[in-house]
């Protein structure tokens, strides 16, 4: 594709289910991350991949969250049992190497916790 | 991990007005990347600096990166209102790859 798609772009879960969100990064991308952005704050980061290495998720903030990326194309961020405080936008953004190379970033998927 | 900050916060200004946000670290950088990103949308790379001293221009914005490499500005002359958004300075520090943002800084320009 011509650039990073999210998938889905709005979620509304009930607290305790579990959600899966979707990023598709432009094709050759080596880097992928993800972030979490709350309503009038900057992106957090969460976790790190290069190619289907997670190299750093450090800023996973529980063990509920976790990300694959199990073929190094398509990444995957689940949320098990949803709480409100997940409620945020989660962003993907994917570059060709890293460090040295402008990040790409999706539209985000909107999840609300209800 | 320590947040590299940005000031300031937030900016009011008039079309046609000056507008500069300073990002600031406690350690020395290799390299700094400016976002923006408008409301309702997702970041958008603008520069990156790389050198010691480094300064940049895209049209109207001027990116400077400083002699100790630990803090970076954007200069916008002449605001417009499709300047409106919050502008991110992403630092790298050492060999790390990881991509992690400023505290931003809010720009508001109204005629």
């Amino acid at each position: 594709g011509a650039g990073v798609s999210q998938s889905p772009r709005y979620k509304v879960a009930k607290r305790g289910q579990d959600v899966a969100l979707r990023c598709d990064p432009i094709s050759g991308h080596v880097s992928l991350f993800w972030y979490q952005q709350a309503l009038g704050q900057g992106p957090e980061f969460l976790t790190y991949f290069q190619n289907e290495a997670q190299l750093d998720k450090s800023g996973l903030p529980s063990d509920r969250f976790f990300a694959e990326r199990p073929e190094g194309s398509v990444s995957t961020l689940k949320i098990q049992r949803t709480q409100q405080e997940d409620s945020a936008v989660y962003l993907c953004a994917s570059s060709l190497v890293s460090r040295d190379t402008e990040a790409f970033f999706g539209q985000g998927t909107r999840l609300t916790v209800v | 991990g320590q947040q590299v900050m940005q000031i300031p916060q937030y900016q009011h200004v008039q079309e046609g007005e000056d507008f500069t946000t300073y990002c600031n670290s406690s350690t020395t950088l290799s390299n700094i990347q400016w976002y923006k990103q408008r409301p309702g949308g997702h970041p958008v790379f603008l520069i990156q600096l790389v050198k010691s001293g480094e300064v940049k221009k895209q049209k109207r914005l001027t990116f400077q990166f400083g002699e100790a490499k630990k803090n970076s500005s954007l200069h916008i002359t002449a605001t417009q209102t499709t300047d409106v958004g919050t502008y991110f300075c992403a630092p790298f520090t050492g060999t790390a790859s990881k991509l992690t943002f400023g505290t931003g800084t809010r720009l508001q320009v109204t005629l």
